[in-house]
């Protein structure tokens, strides 16, 4: 079971260059999710979705976007890379079908921008 | 708004020792509570979850009561080991939609 697969494992940018973290899930859930993780922060949602063609902000959508064209992709975009978004990403999915259903996370991708 | 205060870490314990990590919640409504765990370099995972007042979560020894009367869902463990080690998050759920709203996160190191 490959779950919740997230590429690449690290990335190092410089400020102002643009990249996509990818994120793939093979279970059919509907509902996925972007979190970053910063120290002594916990997880802080991004972007959300509900399904293909639909997304939503989370608590700190700014300098991000996402789209989500089929069920099992829903990748993130940094389009002018800042220092503040030095970070670790989790990207998460969970099924509609059941309610409180658990969140399956990746193993994140880590980003360092200088 | 909806927010998860955990207590500060690290916590470090002997083996074999008992464990709490102190959770409370602000929330409007009806949350449900869940305990998460992350290993060294991976993602989290759900430890336990509770969806409605007095319910008790637990797994793999480790338990949480949902007490709305003080907000809170403490995770305990009564003897812990060295493969406990990891970083612990609680969480609330107060939509249909999944998202949740987590802690600062509590990493518990365990000696042998």
């Amino acid at each position: 079971n490959a779950g919740v697969t997230q590429t690449p494992k690290f990335r190092i940018l410089k400020i102002g260059q643009s990249m996509t973290l990818q994120c793939a899930q093979d279970m059919n859930h509907n509902y996925m999710y972007w979190y970053r993780q910063d120290p002594g922060m916990g997880l802080k949602l991004i972007y959300y979705s509900v399904g293909a063609g639909i997304t939503d902000k989370g608590e700190v959508p700014n300098g991000y976007n996402v789209s989500r064209s089929t069920t099992e992709d829903f990748p993130l975009r940094l389009e002018l890379a800042a220092p503040s978004q030095t970070s670790v990403y989790f990207c998460a999915s969970s099924t509609d079908r059941e309610l409180n259903s658990p969140l399956h996370f990746g193993n994140g991708t880590r980003l360092t921008v200088t | 708004g909806n927010s998860v205060t955990q207590m500060e870490g690290p916590v470090t314990l002997s083996e074999e020792a008992f464990l709490t990590i102190n959770c409370t919640y602000t929330a409007t409504g009806y949350p449900s509570l869940f305990w998460y765990v992350q290993y060294p370099g991976e993602g989290l995972q759900l430890l336990l979850k509770a969806t409605k007042a007095d319910d008790k979560g637990s797994n793999k020894g480790f338990e949480a009561t949902y007490r709305k009367e003080t907000t809170s869902f403490h995770l305990e463990k009564g003897s812990v080991q060295v493969s406990d080690s990891a970083v612990y998050f609680c969480a609330l759920s107060a939509s249909n939609t999944g998202k949740l709203i987590f802690g600062q996160g509590t990493t518990l190191q365990v000696k042998p």
